[in-house]
């Protein structure tokens, strides 16, 4: 049982180049998260979804897109790179909502670190 | 919208010393709380919650945080803490029975730095 896999792990892009943060799990979650962690800011929620075919702008969407045609998976593609996307980002899910122990409990990735340059 | 606000971003404390994080969340409806720890350079993970019942809840390695529903809060707290505690923590909320409680929303984070 795998949990949340994140990949790259690192990766250096130049300004205005596109590519693609992998995030799968396999616990068969509902919902999944982009996060973007940044000094001093906490998490920020960049988008998210609430089961296959189904996804939504959390508080800092711009610049970034995702897809959810699977349970599994939920990538994020960064379109044209700028230095204002240099940051740790992470994926994130859970089951689903209600007050059953667990089902609100997110289990992260352990993120990627991405450089704009 | 909810919003979390976490008023210390950075708390030093003497080894087995106590220790209060503190956090307030703001939502027009009834809330879930969370605090989450992050040890250096690895991912989040849940330390406690409160989704019902008891105001007061516990996590394994003795941090206790309580629900203040009048006051908003959800202050963390630990009566000795050891140098392994060293980490950023991290206050979330979900909004309960609306269309945001698929959002899970984070604070900016506390760094707890234990002194020897």
């Amino acid at each position: 049982n795998a949990g949340v896999t994140q990949t790259p792990k690192f990766r250096i892009l130049k300004i205005g180049q596109s590519m693609t943060l992998q995030c799968t799990q396999d616990m068969n979650h509902n919902y999944m998260y982009w996060y973007r962690q940044d000094p001093g800011m906490g998490l920020k929620l960049i988008y998210y979804s609430v089961g296959a075919g189904i996804t939504d702008k959390g508080e800092v969407p711009n610049g970034y897109n995702v897809s959810r045609s699977t349970t599994e998976d939920f990538p994020l593609r960064l379109e044209l790179a700028a230095p204002s996307q240099t940051s740790v980002y992470f994926c994130a899910s859970r089951t689903g909502t209600g007050d059953a122990s667990g089902a609100n409990v997110l289990t992260f990735g352990a993120g990627s670190r991405l450089t704009v340059l | 919208a909810q919003s979390v606000t976490q008023l210390d971003s950075q708390v030093p404390v003497f080894e087995e010393a106590p220790v209060e994080l503190r956090c307030n969340y703001s939502s027009s409806v009834s809330v879930y709380l969370f605090w989450y720890v992050q040890y250096p350079n690895q991912g989040l993970q849940l330390l406690l919650k409160y989704l019902s019942g008891s105001t007061l809840v516990e996590s394994i390695n003795g941090f206790e945080a309580e629900f203040n529903k009048s006051q908003t809060s959800f202050h963390l707290r630990k009566p000795s803490v050891h140098i392994s505690d060293t980490a950023e923590y991290f206050c979330a909320v979900i909004s309960r029975g609306n269309s945001s409680a698929s959002k899970i929303i984070f604070g900016s984070g506390t760094r707890l730095s234990i002194r020897p």
